[in-house]
């Protein structure tokens, strides 16, 4: 049983395109997140959603644009993609903000 | 933004303890964390302390919080290499809404 589900797992393309990434999460929780995570391993925050409602974007290029149908699910979309957004992404949730965050086991953008 | 400091490397020989250590900036954090993320896997949430324990164990895992130092470790007993993987310290901060992690600690775990 899955808690926090991501798809895809992989994800190959080329610069230009527009993609999108599921998230979904069966664990109740209120608040879901999205993380970058690049080739050097580091993690940054991206979005922060409570509810459905966005609570952190944290300096985003606009061609990233979230979306959060209901609070179970908050998926990523993202337009022209380019080199620079190769990284694993990672969703995340949690019973609400400042709470411990329950990680999915990533998408792998690779852009060509 | 607020630093998360670790050591980037540490290798130790199975059965011996491993301890990792970690720095942060901002005070206001509820809880401190502790996650593990193996080669190509997600990452596992392994332990958190909320901020006013100065200690945590849990079974082979034991967290220390320095308040006033901002420096919280992982101390993880009888080694295995299965404990190989990178171990990221990571605070809540003021919002409580975003998580700002350290650069990762790669454990090497030799036999």
């Amino acid at each position: 049983d899955t808690a926090v589900s991501q798809t895809p797992k992989y994800l190959v393309t080329q610069m230009g395109n527009d993609k999108s990434i599921k998230c979904e999460q069966n664990l109740g929780h209120d608040t879901m997140y999205w993380y970058k995570q690049d080739s050097k391993k580091f993690l940054k925050i991206m979005f922060s959603y409570n509810n459905k409602e966005l609570i952190i974007n944290e300096t985003v290029p606009n061609r990233f644009s979230p979306k959060s149908p209901d609070k179970a699910h908050l998926n990523l979309h993202i337009n022209s993609l380019e080199l620079g957004d190769s990284a694993v992404y990672f969703c995340a949730s949690s019973p609400r903000g400042d709470q411990p965050q329950h990680f999915g086991d990533g998408t792998r953008l690779s852009i060509l | 933004g607020e630093d998360v400091e670790q050591s980037l490397f540490l290798s130790v020989r199975e059965g011996d303890s491993s301890v990792i250590n970690c720095t942060y900036t901002d005070s206001s954090s509820t809880y401190l964390y502790w996650y593990k993320q193996e080669p190509g896997a997600g990452l596992q949430l392994l332990t958190y302390i909320f901020s006013n324990m100065d200690m945590k164990q849990d079974q082979r895992l034991t967290v220390l919080l320095n308040k006033k130092d901002k420096h919280l470790s992982l101390r993880i007993a009888d080694t295995q290499t299965g404990d190989s993987a990178i171990y990221f310290c990571a605070e809540s901060g003021n919002s409580g809404y975003a998580l700002n992690f350290g650069k990762g600690t790669s454990l090497l775990v030799t036999p």
